[in-house]
Parts: C-alpha cells; structure tokens; sequence
C-alpha cells in the first residue's frame, strides 16, 4: 500500500501560476495512472486532469498535469489563475487496481 | 450519459448499521467496462475510498474498513448499494457513490453525494 502526500493550501495572485504536488510515498509514481479533481464547497469533485496529463473536454488549457519520477511526485499546473480556480484538488491514484487512493486534498485560495 | 443517484437515511444510530443505495441511469450496470464504488467525505475533510463492485460481484474494500463494509449490486434494478455496521460518530460524512473506469482506474462519474449523519 501505498500514500499520496498534497500540501494542505496553497495561495496565489490571479493571473499567475500555482503548481500542486502530490507524492507517492512507495512504488514508482509512473507505474499507475494519477487523476486530479477539483472540488467547489457543497459539490460533488469534477476530473480537471486525467491519466496523468489529459484533459477533458470543457476543462481548459490553463490545467496542465504531470509526473516526475525523480521526485515521485505528480503535479497539476494552474496557470492565468481566476478566482473561479479557488477550490479543494485532490489527486487519486491506485494500487493493486481497483483499490482507490485519494491524496490528503489541497485548498488553493486565489487571493 | 451515465447518472446516479443516492438514497437512503440521513440518520443512522451509533452501532447499527448504515445502508445506501444508488440509482444508475443513462447505462447498464452490467457493463464490463466499470467498477460501481462508494467514497465518502466526512465534514471539512478529504476523501476516502470505501470501496468498488464489479458486476460479476467481485468487492474490493479498503482494508481499514473491510470488517464492517458490504458492497452488493442488484442487476435487475440498475442499482448497487454499501452496507456498513457497527457505525459510530466517525462515520458521519457525505457519501458518494461513483463509477469507476476499470482499467484506468479513474473515477469517470460521481453521485450527488447524501450526508449521513451517525448520532443518537
């Protein structure tokens, strides 16, 4: 088993650019895909970034995803922040699929 | 377009047992292509898998929860449903029920959520 490690908040300017980290504590980061949510007070999560780096359709292209295999670490890309932006992410992966593994959840205030 | 939807009691007495169910629409619950699962969020915090069903039966539980978790699916009435005993105030949450993608292991849709609330 596994644990994915976010930071719990993060702040930044609108028009700039935040970066979210979230790092799996054993096995290789690469070796299962990670999803990133987003999720707005009161409402079900929404994908904002699939399979590591895709994204669905109507999310824009201001949410990028990656992985980093030095680091073990995925990490999703906010870039041109909007207040709009400012919500709770949370990154999932899986171990031994199809057991789910969220990440601890990060606030992203967008001051 | 694949929808569901919970439904079950909103108020569950310490020790018995909590019992949802969810409604999918819009798609066969015997699809091969998903797991149907539960995820919960208690109040202010993150997300935790309880666990997922194939439509063959086969359950997966997270193991911290295992004892007290029964995930069943009724396939003539498109529907699963999440059975946990033995519920204490630590259950109380907002509980999901989701669609998994079987082999991305993604979570493709996600109920509206319906907050259980454990207490006498």
């Amino acid at each position: 088993n596994f644990m994915l490690t976010q930071p719990h908040s993060v702040s930044e300017s609108p028009g700039k650019t935040v970066t979210i980290s979230c790092t799996r504590s054993s096995g290789s980061i690469a070796d299962n895909y990670v999803q990133w949510y987003q999720q707005r007070p009161g409402s079900a999560p929404t994908t904002v970034i699939y399979e590591d780096n895709q994204r669905p359709s109507g999310v824009p292209d201001r949410f990028s995803g990656s992985i980093d295999s030095s680091s073990n670490s995925a990490s999703l890309t906010i870039s041109g922040l909007k207040t709009e932006d400012e919500a709770d992410y949370y990154c999932q992966s899986y171990d031994s699929s199809p057991y789910v593994v969220f990440g601890g959840g990060t606030k992203l205030t967008v001051l | 377009q694949l929808q569901l939807q919970e439904s079950g009691p909103g108020l569950v007495k310490p020790s018995e047992t909590l019992s949802l169910t969810c409604t999918v629409s819009g798609g066969s619950i015997s699809s091969t292509s998903y797991y149907w699962g539960w995820i919960r969020q208690p109040p202010g915090k993150g997300l935790e898998w309880i666990g997922n069903i194939y439509y063959n039966g086969n359950t997966y539980y997270k193991p911290s929860l295992k004892s007290r978790v029964a995930i069943t699916v009724d396939t003539s009435k498109n529907q699963f449903s999440l059975k946990l005993s033995s519920v204490t105030a630590a259950d109380t949450a907002v509980y999901y029920c989701a669609i998994i993608r079987r082999w991305q292991v993604r979570i493709d849709y996600w109920g509206q959520g319906t907050l259980v609330t454990v207490s006498s």
